[in-house]
């Protein structure tokens, strides 16, 4: 099943908490999961990305968290900041060389100060 | 930095034009990608190339067709615009995925997108 099924749609979160997105996925053959952040008015730019043997990847205040036996990962954003309001977008590559990616629905953050 | 060009911001064209959509990479990447952005349905693929001349089908690819004929530079076409085509078109590029001594995944870079209108 070719299909990034991404939770939830919008999220409001308070300066200083935690702004947890969570993704899920079937097809057993995607490799590489990374999370992709777009500004408006922006295209979406990389933000982290995880390989499925590694169940943690931390890059200053985000860290992906993958459950590889529940099909399940997850972006956690530590300390939010108001800069942090953008819509986030979860993937997986299927594509090997061709580096092809199926992207979720998108996630709406709003950091309110 | 990676610079992915869309030629237009916004665009206004009537139902039944013919229209190109322009996207110019300046890093020598072999893949391409168009997308188009839906609220509530996130980036889906309309067509992707490898290399010059060489295209796939996406998701989405009815009513579209590509072109590259340099290395460089990825055309979206809408061959008989319709109403339903109405949205914002994105465009990436990205190296082959395994490009290195360890593949640790290349990211897509994309262009800041062209907001298309059908009339």
């Amino acid at each position: 099943q070719q299909q990034v099924k991404q939770s939830p749609q919008s999220l409001i979160v308070q300066k200083g908490g935690i702004s947890i997105i969570n993704c899920a996925y079937e097809n057993t053959a995607f490799d590489y999961f990374p999370w992709y952040q777009q500004f408006p008015g922006k295209g979406p730019a990389l933000l982290i990305a995880i390989r499925p043997d590694v169940s943690e990847k931390k890059e200053g205040r985000f860290t992906i968290s993958f459950n590889k036996s529940a099909k399940q990962f997850s972006l956690h954003i530590m300390d939010s900041q108001p800069g942090d309001s953008a819509t986030y977008f979860c993937a997986a590559r299927f594509g090997g060389a061709t580096n092809k990616l199926i992207f979720g629905t998108g996630t709406l953050l709003a950091v309110q100060p | 930095d990676v610079k992915v060009t869309q030629s237009s911001r916004y665009l206004v064209k009537r139902t039944g034009e013919k229209v190109f959509l322009e996207c110019v990479q300046d890093m020598d990447h072999e893949n391409m990608f168009w997308y188009r952005q839906d609220p509530g349905l996130g980036l889906r693929l309309i067509y992707f190339s490898y290399d010059v001349k060489m295209k796939e089908k996406g998701d989405i690819p009815e009513g579209y067709s590509v072109s590259r004929e340099k290395k460089e530079r990825f055309s979206l076409i809408l061959e008989s615009a319709s109403t339903n085509q109405t949205s914002m078109y994105l465009c990436a590029s990205s190296l082959f995925a395994g490009t290195g001594m360890v593949d640790l995944g290349q990211p897509q870079h994309f262009g800041d997108g062209t907001r298309l209108s059908i009339l």
